[in-house]
């Protein structure tokens, strides 16, 4: 079967740096997304890795290891606004997307 | 943010209702999807249509039915709900263009309560 395994929730402190892991077992690989969905508020798009590496968007950074299944979601100078949900999705090999539960990430003052 | 809106945002049916979600992307995509959203669970694919055509059924119950006329439009219809389909619909949309990462751009989704 194909899974997706992400911690269900994390809580981190203003102005830190918090990494969000993701691991996963597919049929085939053809990228990772990262996506941002605030309570009540549609998923929205953070990255796209297919390469190993890390790509650095602004305070978010996602690095992905193809040979691990592993991938992760790094926020630094974390602001009250990130609080929010950060779901994993794997590109399959049938081009099918496969969701993680998502990871709940709250932020204390 | 309205690429792709949703209405109604909220609905509340009885078990023997019929009614219907609508969704409308204005980003020029082929694609459009069905999703239902559980607390705590993955999202569920339920439905893809590419240039209006489905593509995608995931075992999804016939009390769920979906409608495309056009590449910007997307219904669901509603009948003879049970409680546990109780959740949050979202709709996305994608370019399906070939080469590089096919992105799905969602909407707020439809909380839905059935009683």
């Amino acid at each position: 079967g194909q899974n997706i395994d992400q911690p269900t929730e994390m809580t981190a402190t203003e102005g830190a740096i918090v990494q969000i892991n993701c691991t996963y077992q597919t049929s085939g690989f053809n990228g990772l997304f990262w996506y941002q969905q605030h309570a009540g508020e549609a998923p929205t798009f953070l990255s796209y890795n297919v390469l190993d590496g890390l790509e650095e968007k602004g305070r978010f950074s996602s690095f992905l290891s193809r040979s691990k299944g592993y991938s992760y979601l790094l926020l630094k100078e974390l602001q009250m606004k990130d609080s929010a949900s950060y779901l994993c999705a794997v590109v399959d090999s049938n081009y099918q997307l496969i969701w993680g539960a998502g990871t709940k990430l709250i932020i204390k003052p | 943010e309205t690429g792709v809106t949703q209405t109604p945002r909220h609905l509340v049916m009885g078990m023997t209702n019929k009614k219907s979600l609508k969704c409308e992307q204005h980003l020029g995509h082929n694609a459009m999807y069905w999703y239902k959203q559980s607390a705590k669970k993955p999202l569920e694919l339920m439905f893809v249509y590419n240039f209006k055509e489905q593509t995608e059924n995931n075992s999804v119950p016939s009390r769920f039915s979906p409608e495309c006329p056009n590449s910007s439009h997307l219904f669901l219809h509603l009948h003879t709900l049970q409680p546990e389909d109780s959740a949050l619909y979202l709709c996305a949309s994608s370019p399906m263009l070939a080469g590089g990462p096919d992105t799905q751009y969602f909407g707020p989704g439809t909380r839905l309560t059935v009683l």
